[in-house]
């Protein structure tokens, strides 16, 4: 069945450093990947997204890569912040739903 | 963007009972979902809320234990039937294709916190 792996689950990083969270999917017919950003106690918020018929999407200090050969995204974050801290999530689409990652607790330590 | 609001935002229940739990969006979408996030977990998705039709549920959850209900576009409920410790947890309702967003873009409500003593 459809499945999204997501690596690593836990990463810390210094303020200003650069983080990279990884995932792979299962399902070559997904063509939507989106990365949720939640903060503790709060709703899982959109930050960025791709879709198949691009490599690359940039916004500031976030960025997308999309290997649809090797059915794998990741995020970048620059720069990073201590508000960078949150658990991040990807999630690939499967028909008109979305399977997400395992998700990634990033702490950026000032 | 749309405001996605939940009713109760948190609840704690004794064993056996049933809690509604409504998702109410500010204008027309299309998709409407039902996730649930255990604690320190991802989302899981139990169902899609189909409007004037029966829910269309994901493996391993059943109509019985989680009836919904999606009556117009803006509104749906879902239900946590007979409730055990085990279904303590955060339910998400998330929506879909309201004015200006794209095709699978989705965007969550803040979460009903249940707890089940």
């Amino acid at each position: 069945g459809e499945n999204v792996e997501q690596h690593p689950s836990t990463l810390s990083v210094q303020e200003g450093d650069s983080a990279v969270i990884k995932c792979t999917y299962s399902d070559s017919a997904s063509n939507y990947f989106p990365w949720y950003k939640q903060e503790l106690g709060k709703r899982p918020q959109l930050i960025i997204d791709i879709r198949s018929n691009v490599g690359e999407k940039k916004d500031q200090r976030i960025a997308v890569t999309l290997n649809k050969t090797a059915k794998h995204f990741s995020l970048h974050i620059t720069e990073t912040q201590p508000e960078d801290s949150a658990v991040y999530f990807c999630a690939a689409s499967f028909t008109d739903k979305l399977i997400f990652g395992t998700g990634t607790r990033l702490q950026v330590f000032p | 963007s749309a405001v996605i609001s939940q009713k109760p935002s948190r609840d704690i229940c004794q064993r056996g009972t049933s809690l509604t739990i409504q998702c109410q969006v500010d204008s027309q979408v299309t998709m409407m979902f039902w996730y649930r996030q255990q604690p320190g977990q991802s989302l899981t998705l139990i169902a899609t809320a189909n409007q004037g039709s029966e829910a269309t549920y994901e493996s391993g959850f059943v109509i019985d234990k989680f009836p919904i209900s999606r009556p117009n576009l803006t509104f749906s409920t879902l239900t946590v039937s007979n409730m055990s410790p085990e279904d303590s947890s955060i339910y998400l309702c998330s929506v879909e294709g309201f004015f200006r967003t794209a095709y699978n873009e989705q965007f969550f409500g803040p979460g009903t916190r249940l707890t089940v003593l």
